[in-house]
């Protein structure tokens, strides 16, 4: 079936220190892929997209992810977290020619101090 | 810079009864959804409206959802008997085409009792 996983459901990590989320897709073909945050009482934000070419996207933030087609992931890193990161992230995948966000179960981020 | 805003935020109603949650889609966008998002569960899309009609919708939005764009500026989804099982977070988003990001609304929590 098509889907999108997140295999995290809880990732803590200490104040300054690397985070990578992951994110997996199972789809026929490549699906143009999204990470977002959703911050307490908040919408969903952008953080990146991956529609085609350069496999490494670029993110506000200072997000990063890496497309990579052989493992069927779409990873988020960032290489020093901030307090302000803790929010709940999704990835998500939008099939060519479909009109649907299919969304992961999210993963929620805490930040030690 | 622009933004999909929703009213009201959060909605109390009686099982049975009917709401209308409200969007307001941003001016430029001719792609409208709405997803929703049980507590403690993924986001899941509900309809995606384009050209005055109906272009998508996933097996949760029956007979008792409806979406409608009344005027140039509101984009709504009604449901016509609520039922417990509809309590949850309801986002609105639109797009400039099925292929572009998906702009997300800050939602509406609506509570049935």
């Amino acid at each position: 079936a098509q889907s999108v996983t997140q295999p995290d459901i809880h990732i803590t990590v200490s104040e300054g220190a690397s985070l990578e989320l992951r994110c997996n897709y199972s789809y026929g073909a490549t699906p143009y892929l999204f990470w977002y945050v959703q911050s307490p009482g908040q919408g969903l934000q952008l953080l990146l997209k991956y529609f085609s070419g350069d496999t490494l996207v670029q993110g506000i933030k200072g997000f990063e992810a890496e497309f990579k087609r052989s493992q069927s992931s779409f990873n988020l890193r960032k290489p020093s977290v901030h307090w302000s990161d803790a929010a709940e992230y999704f990835c998500a995948a939008l099939i060519q020619g479909a009109q649907k966000l299919v969304f992961g179960q999210g993963t929620r981020l805490t930040i030690n101090p | 810079e622009p933004e999909v805003t929703q009213t009201p935020s959060h909605q109390v109603t009686q099982m049975g009864q009917e709401v209308i949650l409200r969007c307001v889609p941003i001016s430029n966008h001719l792609y409208f959804y709405w997803y929703r998002q049980i507590l403690g569960q993924k986001v899941e899309f509900l309809v995606s409206f384009y050209n005055n009609e109906i272009s998508e919708k996933s097996e949760i939005f029956d007979d008792q959802f409806s979406v409608e764009r009344p005027d140039g500026s509101n984009f709504t989804l009604k449901i016509r008997s609520t039922k417990l099982e509809d309590s949850a977070m309801y986002f609105c988003a639109s797009s400039e085409s099925w292929a572009n990001e998906q702009f997300f609304g800050p939602g509406t929590r609506l509570t049935v009792l």
